[in-house]
């Protein structure tokens, strides 16, 4: 079935640098959400996306969806140690109730 | 509103046993998921459940099975438990699942020996 790719698999920054995980799909996705999962924690829903070329801010999280609907971004910018997490995409697989999610991208902080 | 509840917390079986767990969604929301998550295979979908109906099933063998109670509350059962069952199994619930925001619970950390 279709899958949703999510690179980099892990990052590892500075407190204070950026951070940008990507998703991307060989299909046209029908809406991308975000979600993030503290360590030991379950999966937070972040923001959903469904039209062509959106975007959303939340603070200092900046989220895309591609032109042609086949990717999407998270962008931290300035991460603090509150930012700590796996951060997951996740599309309704062709438009049904099936939540397919990317394998994540882990991101840690040195402080 | 109260959260996603699911229990047990953590529980441990041995091979060849049977399990059920179980899942209470938000006050409303009538759409139950569960997934499974490892380290290896990440977040993989099972099923969901829209009153009572089963109305999508991930790639997961016929052990795995689910229902769902006319107050929206749903189980997940495995039968004949092998080591690789071994995982975090997450319920979520929603209004509806497509386009809507699903709801975690915190997790059933399921180890087989």
């Amino acid at each position: 079935g279709q899958q949703v790719m999510q690179i980099p698999q892990y990052q590892h920054v500075q407190e204070g640098e950026d951070f940008t995980t990507y998703c991307n799909s060989s299909t046209t996705l029908s809406n991308i959400q975000w979600y993030k999962q503290r360590p030991g924690g379950h999966p937070v829903f972040l923001i959903q996306l469904v039209k062509s070329g959106e975007v959303k801010k939340q603070k200092r999280l900046t989220f895309q969806f591609g032109e042609e609907k086949k990717n999407s971004s998270l962008h931290i910018t300035a991460t603090q140690t509150t930012d700590v997490g796996t951060y997951f995409c996740a599309e309704n697989q062709g438009g049904s109730e099936k939540l397919v999610f990317g394998k994540g991208t882990k991101l840690t902080v040195n402080p | 509103k109260a959260g996603v509840t699911q229990t047990p917390r953590y529980l441990i079986k041995t091979r060849g046993q049977q399990v059920t767990l179980s899942c209470s969604p938000i006050s409303g929301h009538r759409s139950v998921s569960w997934y499974q998550q490892t380290p290896g295979q990440g977040l993989q979908f099972l099923f969901e459940y829209f009153s009572e109906t089963q109305r999508n099933k991930g790639n997961f063998p016929g052990r795995f099975s689910g229902r769902q109670f006319s107050n929206s509350r749903s189980e997940m059962n495995v039968s004949t438990l092998e080591l690789g069952d071994s995982a975090l199994y997450l319920c979520a619930s929603s209004l509806t699942t497509r386009n809507y925001e699903q709801y975690f619970g915190p997790g059933t950390r399921l180890t087989v020996t």
